[in-house]
């Protein structure tokens, strides 16, 4: 079936330093797919999507290309600030009812 | 941000009591859906619903039910509560738009503990 993997966090880095987060996915197919970002307390809201091949999605400075060939969809932001401290997730959807998650990497960002 | 109102909001009960979570939308999309998170697993389907009346299971569907009367209502049942079930539940719904690249909005989620 299809998967999505997220690299293991928690992730803390300094203010203003570089943010990638690694997500992969398998899938018969070619699906959409998704980054969502969920605060304490709160649902996930999304980030940015990407619908096919090579597509970049990008919001909040934060940005992640579709990459056919190597079936990823890596999360980067130049230049992470403390209020992006959240649990990030990976998700890609196949079908109208079939979204997979990753099990999601928290970052944590020092001042 | 899509109207999507999760009740509770939190909740204890005790093992073997009935328990129902309702999720309520007010942007009229066709499907709805009931995760559940717990740490280590992100987000796992239970079930979802692609219209009133129109529910299906998803991976973790053993020990609840669902029901769909109106567009806007879904709710998720727990016949028989067990401590298994102690988590966080959150509702999402999605348009359908020709093609499967429409995101799902989520509710904030309910806490519900079972003792």
């Amino acid at each position: 079936g299809d998967s999505v993997t997220q690299m293991e966090g928690p992730v803390t880095l300094s203010e203003e330093a570089f943010l990638t987060i690694n997500c992969t996915y398998t899938a018969t197919g070619y699906p959409s797919l998704f980054w969502y970002v969920q605060y304490p307390g709160e649902g996930l809201q999304l980030l940015l999507k990407a619908t096919k091949a090579d597509d970049k999605g990008s919001n909040k400075g934060f940005e992640a290309t579709y990459r056919k060939e190597t079936t990823s969809f890596h999360l980067e932001k130049g230049s992470v600030q403390v209020s992006d401290s959240a649990v990030y997730f990976c998700a890609s959807r196949g079908g109208y009812q079939k979204v997979t998650f990753g099990t999601g990497t928290k970052l944590q960002v020092i001042p | 941000d899509a109207g999507i109102t999760q009740s509770p909001r939190h909740k204890v009960t005790e093992t073997g009591t009935p328990v129902t979570l309702r999720c309520h939308q007010t942007e009229n999309h066709r499907y709805m859906y009931w995760y559940r998170q717990d740490p280590g697993h992100g987000l796992r389907l239970i079930h979802y619903s692609y219209g009133v009346k129109d529910t299906d299971k998803g991976e973790v569907s053993d020990g609840y039910s669902v029901s769909r009367s109106k567009t806007e209502d879904f709710l998720l049942t727990l016949e028989s509560a067990t401590s298994s079930q102690t988590s966080v539940y959150f509702c999402a719904i999605s348009e359908v738009r020709g093609n499967s690249n429409q995101p799902q909005h989520f509710g904030d989620g309910t806490r519900l503990s079972i003792l």
